[in-house]
């Protein structure tokens, strides 16, 4: 399985609402990075965060880790239209070079 | 444009031909990776080079793929003799890694669909 584990799978939400993705993982992580992905194209990084920080603002996100729960959370705020595509989490494993991902969260934003 | 591309953007082939694929990293990128996504799952990580030097080969990489960047730059995936499994959209990456860090962030390309009919 993935070791990156999104929940929930999918979401749905009216525009102007907040939107929480969480993410799992298994064993220990240099970085965690979300991504997005609209549908049928490829992925665009959103936000990056270290295995020391606990977290991270980017405009309307806000990224979460708790590397004691092997966890993070994603949050959007004052969600639009446009946010309507699947949210990924990455981890990279110390010592590698690769990220993994898990399956994603898919979200819908309804105007 | 100066991201990451990759070509085709789309093929179909039938079972049993061969395909090439081919990505060019962003240019001052050291690393390339390679990923496969089939509908509803995240990116199964595939392989990665570090310029030429392929580190890593993932087990879902069959005697039947076959990556290469002979110098650095741009690189290509081959799949001999498709079979209908591996029909998926074909994603590269690259980042670049300076030998003082470990920060990775990865920038993706649009992606090849292959259809296996």
């Amino acid at each position: 399985s993935q070791q990156g584990e999104e929940d929930p799978q999918a979401l749905s939400i009216q525009e102007g609402e907040n939107a929480t993705m969480n993410c799992s993982y298994k064993t220990s992580i240099n970085n965690l990075q979300w991504y997005r992905q609209n549908s049928g194209r490829g992925l665009v990084h959103l936000i990056l965060i270290r295995s020391n920080e606990r977290e991270k603002h980017s405009g309307r996100l806000r990224v979460t880790l708790d590397t004691s729960k092997k966890s993070s959370s994603l949050l959007i705020t004052a969600s639009r239209a446009a946010d309507t595509a699947s949210y990924f989490c990455a981890t990279k494993d110390t010592n590698a070079g690769k990220s993994t991902f898990g399956d994603g969260t898919t979200l819908t934003v309804k105007p | 444009d100066t991201g990451v591309s990759q070509d085709p953007r789309h093929k179909i082939t039938k079972r049993g031909q061969n395909v090439t694929f081919r990505c060019d990293p962003i240019s001052e990128h050291n690393r390339l990776y390679w990923y496969r996504q089939t509908l509803g799952q995240g990116p199964e990580f595939l392989t990665y080079f570090q310029n030429e030097a392929q580190l890593e080969k993932s087990r879902l990489l069959s005697d039947r793929f076959s990556a290469e960047r002979p110098k650095g730059s741009f690189s290509t995936l081959e799949i001999q003799r498709t079979e209908q499994g591996d029909s998926a959209m074909y994603l590269c990456a690259s980042s670049l890694v300076p030998t003082s860090g470990s920060v990775n962030e990865q920038f993706f390309g649009p992606g090849t669909r292959l259809t296996v009919l």
